[in-house]
């Protein structure tokens, strides 16, 4: 099992910019959760999806922010148009509803300048 | 109400000693926590969970305690080793559909040899 996979692994972008992060969660998992982690305000759930639909979208900071998941393998993060302030390591982790454990995958370190 | 709360923020222990991390919450909805281990530029890796219907659970040299009634808990790493500095993460959830968990705001850990 090749874990929960996120792309990139590092984003250098301008202010202004759309930025799309990616994750690939483990096959079978059917719960997809988005974190975003700062040294101020540590890890921060933005969304979270089951069965592929999204049921809590409350953590998501503003409008720019979205996130889709299309298919059971697939789920993106966009951010439109990013800001300096979204500069941070983004999290995906999947789990399985027979069980509680999360697993994470590598993050995306995403630095807005 | 679904705030974790977390302390130390940092601590430092002597290689051989037994470091103590505590985590308190106040949503008695809450019946599944875990801990969560995170080395630098990895994501947060499950480490040991426990339920409200023991009072410890122990696994190699990490062992949780639970008080249910102080709504409380605590881990408790044995012989710590240079090899656990990282940073620890306690974390809870109700088991409704989507096993979302609330995280602590993390631990800094360093086992000095």
């Amino acid at each position: 099992d090749a874990g929960v996979i996120q792309s990139p692994r590092h984003e250098v972008t301008e202010m202004g910019q759309e930025v799309t992060l990616r994750c690939k969660p483990i096959s079978g998992h059917n719960s997809l959760f988005w974190y975003r982690q700062t040294m101020m305000r540590g890890l921060e759930l933005l969304i979270y999806f089951n069965n592929n639909v999204p049921i809590d979208d409350s953590g998501m900071p503003e409008d720019r922010f979205s996130a889709k998941m299309p298919n059971a393998s697939f789920s993106t993060l966009k951010i439109q148009p990013s800001e300096p302030r979204d500069s941070a390591v983004y999290f995906c982790a999947s789990s399985s509803t027979l069980n509680y454990g999360y697993t994470f995958g590598s993050g995306t370190r995403l630095t807005v300048v | 109400q679904q705030q974790v709360k977390q302390s130390p923020q940092s601590l430092i222990v002597q290689k051989g000693g037994i470091s103590i991390i505590n985590c308190a919450y106040e949503n008695t909805a809450f019946d599944y926590f875990p801990w969560y281990q995170q080395f630098p530029g990895k994501g947060p890796a499950l480490l040991i969970a426990i339920r409200p219907d023991v009072s410890e659970k122990k696994e190699g040299r990490f062992t949780i305690s639970f008080n249910k009634s102080a709504k409380q808990f605590s881990l408790h790493i044995m012989d710590s080793q240079p090899g656990d500095s990282a940073t620890y993460f306690c974390a809870a959830s109700i088991a409704d559909s989507s096993y979302k968990l609330i995280f602590g705001s993390g631990t800094r850990l360093l086992v000095r040899p």
